[in-house]
């Protein structure tokens, strides 16, 4: 089953902060994060494994609550290049990741 | 350096009509998967393999099939093609040489299909 990503969209000016939420309905074992620009293929960002481990990259880092069944990824000071379709998924286990719809990110200078 | 190619990159094709979209990848890795992406729904799973002569069906997989006779090489085949089908195909892989499984995906650039 599909996890669900919370918002849809958002737009942002160059050093605005925003956070992606996904939360899944069975219990998680990861959460993957892609990112996709418009055209290519997506992109690993980061694992979270469960156990509540917060990993991070430059500006963006993510958190993972077991208990929630919920991830959250943060974009911090929001530069142009991380416009994109980004992407949680989510692993029970088995190596197979189920994707959120997406949430489309736009940073306009 | 290791890769994961998937060929064609378009197609055009009729209604009914067998199609396959061929994915190799040269990472050497265990699991291999097929995503389709539709506008709305992000990527869903459609077959998945663990290794040589394994294969699973995902959450959409009625209409397609694949087979894994190798470790580098899976190939998706759409047995007669509905327009419903029409979408952009990911190949992607997972795992690596040394037995250990970080899990992190790498896809291929994907094969654009359209079903007239």
């Amino acid at each position: 089953q599909q996890p669900v990503q919370s918002p849809q969209a958002v737009i942002l000016r160059e050093g605005e902060d925003a956070v992606i939420n996904c939360s899944s309905s069975k219990a998680l074992y990861s959460v993957h994060w892609y990112r996709q620009k418009h055209g290519e293929a997506p992109v690993f960002l980061m694992i979270l494994l469960k156990g509540g481990e917060q990993k991070g990259h430059e500006k963006i880092s993510a958190s993972f609550n077991e208990k929630k069944q919920q991830s959250s990824l943060y974009l911090t000071a929001s530069q142009l290049s991380y416009s994109g379709t980004y992407f949680c998924g989510t692993e029970h286990g088995d190596y197979k990741l189920s994707f959120g719809a997406g949430t489309t990110v736009t940073v306009r200078a | 350096d290791a890769e994961i190619t998937q060929s064609p990159r378009h197609k055009i094709t009729e209604t009914g009509r067998q199609v396959t979209l061929a994915c190799h990848q040269t990472w050497n890795h265990n699991n291999m998967f097929w995503y389709r992406q539709d506008l709305g729904h992000g990527l869903r799973l459609i077959h998945y393999s663990y290794g040589v002569q394994d294969t699973n069906k995902g959450e959409v997989s009625d209409g397609y099939s694949v087979s894994r006779s190798n470790t580098e090489d899976l190939p998706l085949t759409l047995e007669s093609a509905a327009s419903s089908q029409t979408s952009v195909y990911f190949c992607a892989s997972s795992g690596s040489p040394s037995g250990t499984n970080t899990g992190e995906l790498f896809f291929g650039e994907g094969s654009r299909l359209t079903v007239l």
